[in-house]
């Protein structure tokens, strides 16, 4: 069992959809990232949170430290969010991050 | 353009063949990390540094591979003899130092080096 995992690992949706896409952990962590990884492996960092919810744009994350897991909620979705979304969680013992392995999002139009 | 730049954007080389990359990454940022990502999975960590001190080594960083940051800007990371199980992106990544806390400090990523190996 990874230490963190993602769900769906593939998600299909049509243009103007709510979409969400899960995280779970296994460890103790000091904070999550939600990554965004086009076609090509430029990774931006979208949110970085250790508690409650963060919204950036059309962009809501939310994490529940309690029972370990976080969503990446995207509003009104459209083509251009078509990309992997990726989980990372840095662990209170060290600095480096651990990763889910993606979820593929495609958006038609 | 001020982020994380990474040199090659590509590399294609034979089985057995040393390999350097280089990450520059954004200025003043105290940490560098590398991270390997092969096709259809999330990166993973390889190693950090803080400043010139490599500070931890994930055991996937073999005695074939090798990583330096000799002034605490760029860092270098080499493979050799290179193997096919090699090919895979490489992803540097950098981080501020936040004051009072190493915690929660966001990383930024470079656009990775892609390595094929024949």
């Amino acid at each position: 069992k990874n230490e963190v995992e993602q769900s769906p690992q593939n998600l299909t949706a049509q243009e103007g959809e709510f979409i969400t896409i899960n995280c779970s952990y296994s460890v103790g962590i000091s904070a999550l990232h939600w990554l965004q990884q086009h076609p090509g492996g430029g990774i931006v960092s979208l949110f970085m949170l250790s508690s409650g919810k963060k919204k950036h744009g059309r962009l809501i994350a939310t994490i529940n430290i309690q029972e370990k897991h976080s969503s990446l909620h995207i509003t009104a979705s459209h083509p251009r969010d078509s990309a992997v979304y990726i989980c990372a969680v840095k662990e209170t013992s060290g600095s480096r991050l651990t990763f889910g392995e993606g979820t593929q999002l495609t958006v038609n139009p | 353009d001020t982020g994380v730049s990474q040199d090659p954007r590509h590399k294609i080389t034979k089985r057995g063949q040393n390999v350097t990359f280089r990450c520059d990454p954004i200025s003043e940022h105290n940490r560098l990390y590398w991270y390997r990502q092969t096709l259809g999975q999330g990166p993973e960590f390889l190693t950090y540094f803080q400043n010139e001190a490599q500070l931890e080594k994930s055991r996937l960083l073999s005695d074939r591979f090798s990583a330096e940051r000799p002034k605490g800007s760029f860092s270098t990371l080499e493979i050799q003899r290179t193997e096919q199980g090699d090919s895979a992106m490489y992803l540097c990544a950098s981080s501020p130092r936040l004051a009072g806390s190493w915690d929660h400090n966001e990383q930024f990523f470079g656009p990775g080096t892609r390595l094929t190996v024949l």
